[in-house]
């Protein structure tokens, strides 16, 4: 079964601290992975996609990593501001048509 | 270049009540899917349509069903809804066979009472 976890499920930080936001897999056959940020009650918005055959991806003050041996993907946020807080969600795609996804990592990042 | 656009935004509907959500995918995407979110969890795949036809189907009962028409737009319809359909319904487009990954749009909140 593809399962797809985000732990932790809820995190706070202090604004400006840099933020780390974990996605584990349990299927390495992975065709890409996909990280969205969701504001309460809104649809997801698409920061990063990651190709199977790539190990990072950056825009601006985002970073995600991949490794499919370990079957984790990381976000990584520099500098948080409170603009920042929101649910990251990662999706992992196998090419059958549908995306896994974990459950969400809420962040509040605090002024 | 407009995203993927679906309405109703909010809907009400009552136990045993049918009701039906659009969605037009973005522009040059061919391939819908649509994915159900109860709070605190992550969306949850309900159906994909390419070619007018559903190609692949999620852990939903036929209560759920699609539609995809000409211009890629795709309705999903439930029927006899209980409480436990209330949800956000996404819609997510793609272009099939690229790994270009998905586009969503902001969501139906369908509220049954």
């Amino acid at each position: 079964k593809q399962e797809v976890t985000q732990i932790p499920a809820a995190l706070s930080v202090p604004e400006g601290e840099n933020l780390v936001l974990n996605c584990s897999f349990t299927d390495s056959a992975i065709y890409n992975l996909q990280w969205f940020r969701q504001d309460p009650g809104k649809g997801l918005t698409s920061l990063l996609l990651i190709q199977s055959s790539q190990r990072e991806q950056t825009s601006g003050r985002l970073n995600a990593s991949l490794d499919k041996s370990s079957g984790r993907s990381t976000l990584y946020i520099a500098a948080s501001q409170p603009g920042d807080s929101a649910t990251y969600l990662c999706a992992a795609s196998y090419g059958n048509n549908r995306l896994a996804f974990g459950k969400g990592n809420q962040v509040v990042v605090i002024p | 270049d407009a995203g993927v656009t679906q309405s109703p935004t909010h809907l009400i509907k009552t136990r045993g009540q049918q009701v039906t959500l659009r969605c037009s995918p973005k522009s040059g995407h061919d391939t819908v899917s649509w994915y159900q979110q109860a709070l605190g969890q992550g969306p949850q795949f309900i159906f994909q349509y390419y070619e007018e036809e559903e190609r692949q189907r999620g852990n939903f009962p036929d209560r759920f069903s699609g539609h995809q028409f000409p211009n890629y737009s795709s309705e999903l319809n439930v029927n006899a809804l209980l409480l436990g359909d209330s949800a956000l319904y996404l819609c997510a487009s793609s272009l099939d066979r690229s790994n270009y990954g998905y586009t969503f749009g902001s969501g139906t909140r369908l509220t049954v009472v």
